[in-house]
């Protein structure tokens, strides 16, 4: 059962050009949630979709940011218009449905986004 | 909301001796879950250990084991008999059984010397 992947691994955006962040949840996993580290940091909660809804976003910032979980597809976090501020790590984690197992949260191996 | 605190930003340890990291936390609610998750240098998150607040009895995996103090809203991590391999990033975490998100503490970095 592969875990939760997510691409690219690494991301070199100049300022004002556009990122997209990709999570493929693990398998049988509806739930996603996205999280950012900013150097020497610990991770901030960004924003929680199960397929096809945003459940919580209140941790995304109000502009640039958006993030969508298709019916069919890997979750997306989109950063528009990038500054230097965005520049981190940003991991996606998934849980499967409320009731099966846990409820724990499987993160994958981050995506290190350097703006320049 | 959910608060999560680690005071110590750096900790180090000989090789096969034990060493406890401290976490503090602050939550209105009755039932949550606390963990703790590793950092090695690749960046990835690993759940180390978790802990239902509704348990009484502290959480044990091998070698690392926690001390839940629930009205002290205290959650240490020990880990016995170091090894090389656990120098990591070490992040306290809390999710509320209402809610979904994970808080993060600041993180203590753990260094092992040989």
């Amino acid at each position: 059962n592969a875990g939760v992947m997510q691409n690219p691994r690494h991301l070199v955006r100049r300022r004002g050009q556009e990122a997209r962040l990709r999570c493929s949840p693990m398998k049988g996993h509806s739930h996603v949630y996205w999280y950012r580290q900013l150097p020497e940091e610990g991770l901030k909660f960004m924003v929680y979709l199960q397929k096809e809804n945003i459940i919580d976003e209140s941790g995304m910032p109000k502009e640039r940011f958006s993030a969508e979980f298709p019916k069919e597809g890997p979750s997306i976090l989109r950063i528009q218009q990038v500054v230097r501020g965005d520049s981190a790590a940003y991991f996606c984690a998934s849980s499967p449905p409320w009731g099966q197992g846990k409820n724990e949260q499987y993160f994958g191996p981050g995506t290190r986004l350097t703006v320049t | 909301a959910q608060t999560v605190t680690q005071s110590q930003p750096e900790m180090s340890v000989q090789e096969a001796e034990t060493v406890t990291l401290s976490c503090t936390y602050d939550t209105s609610e009755s039932d949550y879950y606390l963990f703790w998750y590793k950092q090695p240098p690749s960046r990835q998150m690993i759940l180390v250990i978790r802990q239902e607040a509704y348990k009484q009895q502290n959480a044990t995996e091998n070698r690392f084991s926690v001390n839940f103090q629930k009205a002290a809203k205290s959650f240490s991590l020990k880990i016995s008999d170091s090894q090389l391999g656990d120098a990591a990033m070490y992040f306290c975490a809390g999710r509320e059984t209402s809610g979904s998100r994970l808080t993060f503490g600041e993180g203590t970095q753990l260094t092992v010397n040989p």
